[in-house]
């Protein structure tokens, strides 16, 4: 069945850093992939997502680019900032299932001014 | 645009009793999930609702776990009886439906402590 694989945790990075959190997945076809974003006492969030094959999803200064030939949906940012922590999930959608959302164990990541 | 409401937010109970969770999803979403969260872990599907049809309870633990959609709007989780190993947080969602671009919005979660 699907099923995404995460970068282990937990992450602490300073302030200004670059961050790569990676995520690779295994479906059928071609899933549509997520990154969710858990801020402290809040709920899921989608923060970015892409659809097909190349195709790169961007929010908030965050990027990740759907790789078909490595089936991975690597989560990047060029400078985090201490708002950045929290707790991030990648997914992905099967296009021929049901619309459900299969998740990642989520990597914590701490940022420290 | 309000988002998904679930109550309550918190919930300790003893093993054998029962819990029961609401969640109430963004008006017009025809599509709704309970997912369970155990800590450290990614949020896996419960159940999922197409208005008040049941589409995937394949991971629902159908002995214990029972949910219902009336009117295929507000939607209630119940556990009875609750096992030690049911603490999690439950999380509802719900989409547009009808198509793999929908997106899902979730609500805040209910955390469920069983003692």
């Amino acid at each position: 069945g699907d099923s995404v694989t995460q970068m282990e945790g937990p992450v602490t990075l300073s302030e200004e850093a670059f961050l790569t959190i990676n995520c690779t997945y295994t479906a059928t076809g071609y899933p549509s992939l997520f990154w969710y974003v858990q801020y402290p006492g809040e709920g899921l969030q989608l923060l970015l997502k892409a659809t097909k094959a190349d195709d790169k999803g961007s929010n908030k200064g965050f990027e990740a680019t759907y790789r078909k030939e490595t089936t991975s949906f690597h989560l990047e940012k060029g400078s985090v900032q201490v708002s950045d922590s929290a707790v991030y999930f990648c997914a992905l959608r099967d296009p021929f299932g049901n619309e459900k959302l299969t998740f990642g164990t989520g990597t914590r990541l701490t940022i420290i001014p | 645009e309000a988002g998904v409401a679930q109550s309550p937010r918190y919930k300790i109970i003893e093993k054998r009793q029962s819990v029961a969770f609401w969640c109430n999803p963004i008006s017009g979403h025809a599509t709704l999930y309970w997912y369970q969260q155990i800590l450290g872990q990614g949020p896996k599907l419960l159940i999922q609702f197409q208005n008040n049809g049941v589409v995937d309870d394949s991971q629902l633990p159908k002995d214990r776990f029972s949910a219902e959609r009336l009117k295929g709007v507000d939607s209630t989780l119940k556990i009875q009886p609750a096992k030690l190993e049911d603490s999690a947080v439950y999380l509802c969602a719900s989409s547009l439906g009808g198509g793999r671009n929908t997106e899902a919005f979730f609500g805040q979660g209910t955390r469920l402590t069983v003692v």
